[in-house]
């Protein structure tokens, strides 16, 4: 089975473009988060869907940042405009649904290789 | 605790040697806690979820155990080899909140 697949790589832009990362969970997935990952905070959790529809928004640092998950195959994380400090590398992972239907993540998380994003 | 810390944050441990480390996490409203192994240029790759108090897991010479009413968490590494050397993380669930910990960075010396 294909894992939880996310593109670009690598992005390398100029600070005040438009950024936009795409994520393909797992099938049959239902559960899908957008992590952020730096040497000074370690891997935060910006945002979780489940079934399509955001949960928990919270760690989304900024209204620069958003996120859509328009179908239960394809989601974007989108920084406009990007600032050199959004630095980082982006990871997407998917789950099954949690046991108790809510609030527990009993069940591990798959991600995705990561998009190492740079902004000069 | 109101964070998720591990410890320590780096270990050297000898080839064949067996090794230990700890993650601590809030007490109160605990769902969930996750292990994860991520390899240098990999992703972060399941290991454990736990929970219930005194749960214990184990995966090949990997093992952990959970205890909820004080907030932490061991893993044990039993006859390191060199593929065990990682980052190894744990998240905690608390309420509709997954956090990590930073890690603790394992190298195997040969």
């Amino acid at each position: 089975d294909a894992g939880v697949i996310q593109s670009p790589r690598h992005e390398v832009t100029e600070m005040g473009q438009e950024v936009t990362l795409r994520c393909k969970p797992i099938s049959g997935h239902d559960y899908l988060f957008w992590y952020r990952q730096t040497m000074m905070r370690g891997l935060e959790l910006l945002i979780y869907f489940n079934n399509n529809v955001p949960i928990d928004d919270s760690g989304m640092p900024e209204d620069r940042f958003s996120a859509k998950m328009p179908n239960a195959s394809f989601s974007t994380l989108k920084i406009q405009p990007s600032e050199p400090r959004d630095s980082a590398v982006y990871f997407c992972a998917s789950s099954l649904a949690f046991g108790t239907g809510g609030l527990v993540f009993d069940q591990p998380q798959h991600f995705g290789d990561g998009t190492r994003l740079s902004i000069l | 605790i109101l964070n998720v810390e591990q410890s320590p944050q780096s270990l050297h441990v000898q080839e064949g040697d067996s090794t230990n480390f700890t993650c601590s996490f809030p007490s109160s409203n605990f769902y969930a806690l996750h292990w994860y192994r991520w390899e240098t240029a990999k992703s972060p790759e399941a290991l454990f979820v736990m929970t219930l108090n005194g749960d214990e897991k184990k995966k090949g010479r990997i093992s952990a155990t959970l205890n909820t009413k004080e907030g932490y968490s061991y893993l044990y590494i039993k006859g390191s080899q060199p593929e065990d050397s990682a980052t190894y993380l744990c998240a905690s669930n608390r309420d509709d909140k997954i956090i990590f910990g930073k890690g603790t960075r394992l190298h195997i010396l040969p």
